[in-house]
């Protein structure tokens, strides 16, 4: 299993401003993936974070909206930009054990509201 | 392509049974199933990664239908620690040997003493 650290685990943001999610992988892995999950909604990928590479981003979402870091195998940023009270959710970071079609490990997410 | 769920919602009384449903109009490969309690991170029950395929955790087991695009996973003599929003997940390759999941919507199952 894959232990992930994310933090902060909530906060209250003004609009208009940014906000950095961090998460932390216990053993290297390839590819790190940040969802997003409004309350009793179903999890939305963002994007993936390979390192080394730019990440990849899903319909809907922009990197000027969520630039992504990944600096090394074990670690990885999301910032939430600009933000609006549209932007009020959960955000998870999520790995899969090992490569290839295998279970995704989550951290224990985000809980942002925009005021 | 998102999952379709079925049911939305589900209550049980302890030791009932339950069929959560789950089904693609694209090409199934692999299913995956989450369980997540409120306030907490999903977790992983199983992974189905071929057609007809069954497989078991707890009292909990699933199938796999390839031909059908769909999955069902049971939930047999339900405990308390079963309630939760149960998410199928179906996973498509994203280059390379690396995949990415698409969710359902989720079943909240809640199971009452």
């Amino acid at each position: 299993s894959a232990v992930i650290s994310q933090k902060p685990s909530r906060d209250i943001c003004q609009r208009g401003t940014s906000l950095t999610i961090q998460c932390q992988v216990d053993s290297q892995v390839t590819m790190m993936f940040w969802y997003r999950q409004q309350p009793g909604q179903s999890l939305t990928l963002i994007a993936t974070a390979n390192q080394g590479s730019e990440a990849t981003y899903e319909s809907g979402f922009v990197i000027d909206k969520f630039p992504i870091s990944r600096p090394n195998l074990t670690f990885s940023t999301l910032t939430v930009s600009n933000m609006s009270p549209e932007d009020s959710s959960i955000y998870l970071c999520s790995v899969h054990r090992g490569v290839g079609n295998t279970e995704a490990f989550f951290g224990q997410g985000t809980r942002l509201t925009v005021v | 392509q998102q999952p379709v769920q079925s049911p939305q919602a589900v209550i049980l009384r302890e030791g009932e049974d339950a069929v959560i449903n789950c089904s693609s109009s694209k090409a199934l490969y692999s299913v995956h199933w989450y369980r997540q309690k409120h306030g907490e991170a999903p977790v992983f029950l199983m992974i189905l990664l071929k057609g007809g395929e069954q497989k078991g955790h707890e009292k909990i087991s699933a199938s796999f239908n390839e031909k059908k695009q769909q999955s069902s996973l049971y939930l047999t003599a339900s405990q308390l620690s079963y309630s939760g929003t149960y998410f199928c997940g179906t996973g498509e390759q994203s280059g390379g040997s690396n995949y990415k999941l698409t969710f359902g919507k989720g079943t909240l199952l809640t199971v009452n003493p």
